[in-house]
């Protein structure tokens, strides 16, 4: 079975571009995460969405920042513009069930450069 | 400040060595999960704990929750290189799955 899959595996940008990162989560389960990964701060929780509706966004660092979820099977997370601060590790993370409750499925990750 | 402090920060271990890595919060969680994660991938769910006092054990390694459930242990027995990579506790708070720092574990064969 597929796990959760995200793109690009790998971006370099410049400061100031758009990015906009693409998960696809485990089918069947309805909730979704977006986290951050770096060595100073970990892992940091950004976004939470329960069938498809965000739970809590309190994680986004700022309005550059944003998520959708336009269905099951799809969410995006992108960044305008972005800035070197924002290089990082994205997860994008899946569950059955609440983030309290079950086990999350983490995909690959999508590794950001922005120069 | 991290809500789950993970200690020690990096550990590095010959084969065959016992290690405990540990997990230590001031606030109380309904649940903690262990997590390990490889160069490149996403962290894997190693296991979960629910009960204060419970303890866990998975082929070599053995987990435990704290009696108030504030604070939680890995111990590996006899670790090997396979052993190797970063350890993440999670634990519930709420809606949210909030994680600590992790511990780098470097098995030398």
């Amino acid at each position: 079975d597929a796990g959760v899959i995200q793109s690009p595996r790998h971006e370099v940008t410049e400061m100031g571009q758009e990015v906009t990162l693409r998960c696809k989560p485990i089918s069947g389960h309805n909730s979704l995460f977006w986290y951050r990964q770096t060595m100073m701060r970990g892992l940091e929780l950004l976004i939470y969405f329960n069938n498809n509706v965000p739970i809590d966004d309190s994680g986004m660092p700022e309005d550059r920042f944003s998520a959708k979820m336009p269905n099951a099977s799809f969410s995006t997370l992108k960044i305008q513009p972005s800035e070197p601060r924002d290089s990082a590790v994205y997860f994008c993370a899946s569950s059955l069930g609440a983030a309290n409750t079950g086990e999350l499925f983490f995909g690959e990750g999508s590794r950001l450069t922005v120069l | 400040t991290q809500l789950l402090e993970q200690s020690p920060q990096f550990l590095s271990i010959q084969e065959g060595e016992n290690l405990t890595v540990y997990c230590n919060s001031s606030s109380v969680f309904s649940s903690l999960q262990w997590y390990r994660q490889e160069p490149g991938e996403g962290p894997v769910l190693l296991v979960t704990v629910v009960t204060g006092g419970e303890v866990k054990k998975l082929k070599r390694l053995t987990f435990q929750f704290g009696d108030a459930r504030k604070d939680s242990s890995l111990h590996i027995t006899a670790a090997q290189p396979g052993d190797t990579g970063l350890y993440l506790c999670a634990g519930a708070r709420g809606n949210k799955l909030v994680f600590g720092a992790g511990t780098i574990l470097r098995v030398k064969s």
